[in-house]
Formats: structure tokens, C-alpha cells, sequence
């Protein structure tokens, strides 16, 4: 069936660090891929998405690249900020009518140190 | 200001309660969607709406029941069924490219 399966964390980089959050897919038919971000206490927001192969999405310096070769939809930054420290949910969409196929990864949590 | 409100941020019950959450939009989307958060966990669906006076089960949708009378209200009462009530609430609306808007949850909490 239809899933995602994201790198477990948590992750602990220091300031200025690179960050790569892996996030692979299984999908019968052609998702849209997001990545979403929940700061402590809040709801999850939208960070970027990507809706066909090849494309890039990208959002506060943050890229993730559709790979269909790869079924994968990797998050990656170049230098992280303290700020940047939450918890970050890679999800899935199928389009389908009739029924829900929107599914989220379980979530990796960063935390950035100064 | 577009968005979704839930209220309210803090809920405590007592165990054998009903009790009901609320979430309004005014996005003027026709989905909604209502997710359970545990702690270091990611998020279960409990029930989703994809248009007025029509909602379906989610994946844990016991003890849970919902209405959609409005387009702009989808509550949860979360009934004294459910065995482990406590928990993070969120309540989303889906975007013309099935991007999800979050709520600012609910935090219940029985005792």
C-alpha cells in the first residue's frame, strides 16, 4: 500500500550545521510529496512541496527534490539556525476520489545548539 | 485573517465525560480533517470531511464521533469510549493542491 517512511530521530546538529532528512515512498499511483514543520506547541505548517518528478521545492532554505528513480523526497539544508529547531513530517498524496490517501511520515525531530 | 481556529487551546476533563472540540475555517475549503497527536508521535487520522453533511472514518476513529453541518465547522466530541483521550488534537483543512493548514491544536487532557 501507500506510505512513507522517514529517518527516525532524533537529530542533534550544532549551528551552521548541513541537514539532510531522508524521506522515501511507496505509492501506486503519482503523489505530491510535502514536508511540513510543527514548532513546539503548534500545529504542523506547510515548508514546501513538489508535485511531479524532478520537480524542486524549496521554502526558508530548505530543498527537497522529487526523485521518482528513487522514491525519495529528501529534506536538506545547508545551514541550520537554532530557530530551525522542531519537528519535521515528510507526507504523501495520492489523487484518488472517494477516499482519503494522504499519508505522514512519523516525524524526525531536530534540534539545532548553538 | 484566513485560518483555522480551534478552541479551546487547553481542554481537562474527567474520565467518563464527553467532551467537544472545536474547529472552524474560513478558507472556504471543502475538506477537513481531524488528527490525534501522541507524544513523540506522528499523526493518526481520526475522522475527515470532504464536503458538508458527509464525513468518513479515519484509521482510529472508536470512541471519536464528528458532524459537518457548515462548511465552516467540522467538531470532534471525543466520547467517554475512547479508552486513552489524552492526547494533542489537530484539525486541518486540504488546499486546492492537497496542501494541508493546521490548526493550533488542542490539548486534552483527562483524568
Amino acid at each position: 500500500g501507500d506510505s512513507v517512511t522517514q529517518m527516525e530521530g532524533p537529530v542533534t546538529l550544532s549551528e551552521e550545521a548541513f541537514l539532510t532528512i531522508n524521506c522515501t515512498y511507496t505509492a501506486t499511483g503519482y503523489p505530491s510529496l510535502f514536508w511540513y514543520v510543527q514548532y513546539p506547541g503548534e500545529g504542523l505548517q506547510l515548508l514546501l512541496k513538489a508535485t511531479k518528478a524532478d520537480d524542486k521545492g524549496s521554502n526558508k532554505g530548505f530543498e527537497a527534490t522529487y526523485r521518482k528513480e528513487t522514491t525519495s523526497f529528501h529534506l536538506e539544508k545547508g545551514s541550520v539556525q537554532v530557530s530551525d529547531s522542531a519537528v519535521y513530517f515528510c507526507a504523501l498524496k495520492i489523487e484518488k476520489t472517494g477516499a482519503n490517501n494522504l499519508f505522514f511520515g512519523t516525524g524526525t525531530r531536530l534540534t539545532v545548539i548553538p | 485573517d484566513g485560518g483555522i481556529t480551534q478552541s479551546p487551546k487547553y481542554l481537562f476533563r474527567k474520565e467518563g465525560q464527553n467532551v467537544t472540540l472545536s474547529c472552524e475555517q474560513n478558507l472556504n475549503h471543502d475538506a477537513m480533517y481531524w488528527y490525534r497527536q501522541d507524544p513523540g508521535q506522528g499523526l493518526r487520522l481520526i475522522y475527515y470531511s470532504q464536503i458538508v453533511n458527509d464525513f468518513q472514518k479515519g484509521d482510529i476513529a472508536e470512541g471519536y464521533s464528528v458532524s459537518r453541518e457548515k462548511k465552516e465547522s467540522f467538531p470532534l466530541t471525543v466520547t467517554s469510549a475512547q479508552k486513552n483521550p489524552t492526547a494533542f488534537y489537530l484539525c486541518a483543512t486540504e488546499g486546492q493542491d492537497y496542501e494541508q493548514y493546521f490548526g493550533p491544536g488542542t490539548r486534552l487532557t483527562v483524568t
